[in-house]
Formats: structure tokens, C-alpha cells, sequence
């Protein structure tokens, strides 16, 4: 199993810039999960979907992220126009929530992103 | 809304010795799960163990074990025969019960194993 794939790894862009994130999640799991990490703010959610469909949205900081699950194999976190303060680690994480009574997230290598 | 606390911000042990890692939260939830998260300085968040709230019996995995209290909403982390390997973030993490729940998670604990 690859586990959860995230590209790219390390970005680095300038402010005003569009940033967009790419996550494949474990094949079967039917949740993904987007997280950010950052020292003052620590792990903090971003969005959910489940079956592919947004749930909650509201860790979201403003309209500049934007997320998308066109299908169960493939997700997008969008950040437009990009500033200096969203640099940080953003995480995918995937589960197979409910299925077989699992409920365990797995997460991707994440993605450090760095906005000059 | 759910809190989680690590108030040890910082701890170390010696290789093969054993360590607790401290970590409270606070819900009005009756079900729910609890987590523990490594992060080593690769950055990689791995699981490392996780405890249903209805089950009274503490989980174990290998060296891991957990100390559940759920009435005083306590879940302590005990690493056995620490290994250099073990060197790295601890996050104790909370997730409700139910379709699509997030984690919250706690502030985290930095673990170092020295010789």
C-alpha cells in the first residue's frame, strides 16, 4: 500500500502567487482530511470531506483556500492569492471512517510551503 | 468545543529506560476516540496508538501503552525500553465518534532518547 501521496513535497512561491496542493489518498478510504501545522498555531484542520463531499469547512482561514474532491482518488487545496503567513506544513490525511468500524486517519508526508 | 493539554512541552529519558507522557482534554461527548501521534524530525505524523472511549481496558502496542482515565479525562502515553528511534514529537489527538469527525489535537510533547 503507497499510503497517502502528496506533491509536492516542498514549495516555495512569492506572495500574489496561486499555490496549489495535490493529495491522493489510500485507495478505499472514504474521508480526507486537510490539515495545517504551524509553531504559533500547531495542527489545526482545515477541511473534511467525506464520499468526496465537503462536511465542514470551517477551519478554512478565508477565501483565498480554496479545496476541491473531483473523485475519491484525488483532492486539492488552492490558496489564491498566496501570503508570506501561509507558510507552514499542510497535511493530507485519508480514512476509512465507519467502514469495518475503522475510524483511524493515516496522513501523507505533507507539503512545506513557504510564501516570500 | 474540545481542548487537548500536553503540559510537558519538553521531556528526555535515557535509551531503554521508560517515560510517560502526560496529556488531558476536555469534552461534553460521552464517545469518542483518543490518539497518539509521533512526528520525528522527518516530519512524517504516524500512529502510534489509539483507545476507544468505551472500552475500559488500556491500549497496548509493543513498547506503547496507554493509562485511560476516563473519568478524570486523562491519556498518558508509557514508552517501554525507550530506543534512540523514539526521538521525536508526541501528539496526543481527540476525534467524537460519528461520520467524517476532524482530530483535535494537543500542543505536543518533545521526547528526546539520549545515551
Amino acid at each position: 500500500d503507497a499510503g497517502v501521496i502528496q506533491s509536492p513535497r516542498h514549495e516555495v512561491t512569492e506572495m500574489g502567487q496561486e499555490v496549489t496542493l495535490r493529495c491522493k489518498p489510500i485507495s478505499g478510504h472514504n474521508s480526507l482530511f486537510w490539515y495545517r501545522q504551524t509553531m504559533m498555531r500547531g495542527l489545526e484542520l482545515l477541511i473534511y470531506f467525506n464520499n468526496n463531499v465537503p462536511i465542514d469547512d470551517s477551519g478554512m482561514p478565508e477565501d483565498r483556500f480554496s479545496a476541491k474532491m473531483p473523485n475519491a482518488s484525488f483532492s486539492t487545496l488552492k490558496i489564491q492569492p498566496s501570503e508570506p503567513r501561509d507558510s507552514a506544513v499542510y497535511f493530507c490525511a485519508s480514512s476509512p471512517l465507519g467502514i469495518a468500524g475503522a475510524y483511524e486517519q493515516y496522513f501523507g508526508p505533507g507539503t512545506r510551503l513557504t510564501v516570500t | 468545543a474540545q481542548t487537548v493539554t500536553q503540559s510537558q512541552p519538553e521531556m528526555s529519558v535515557q535509551e531503554a529506560e521508560t517515560v510517560t507522557l502526560s496529556c488531558t482534554y476536555d469534552t461534553s461527548e460521552s464517545n469518542y476516540y483518543l490518539f497518539w501521534y509521533k512526528q520525528p524530525p522527518s516530519r512524517q505524523m504516524i500512529l502510534v496508538i489509539r483507545q476507544e472511549a468505551y472500552k475500559q481496558q488500556n491500549a497496548t502496542e509493543n513498547r506503547f501503552s496507554v493509562n485511560f482515565q476516563k473519568a478524570a479525562k486523562s491519556f498518558s502515553l508509557k514508552i517501554s525500553d525507550s530506543q534512540l528511534g523514539d526521538t521525536a514529537m508526541y501528539f496526543c489527538a481527540f476525534m467524537r465518534t460519528g461520520t467524517a469527525s476532524k482530530l483535535t489535537f494537543g500542543t505536543g510533547t518533545r521526547l528526546q532518547v539520549t545515551l
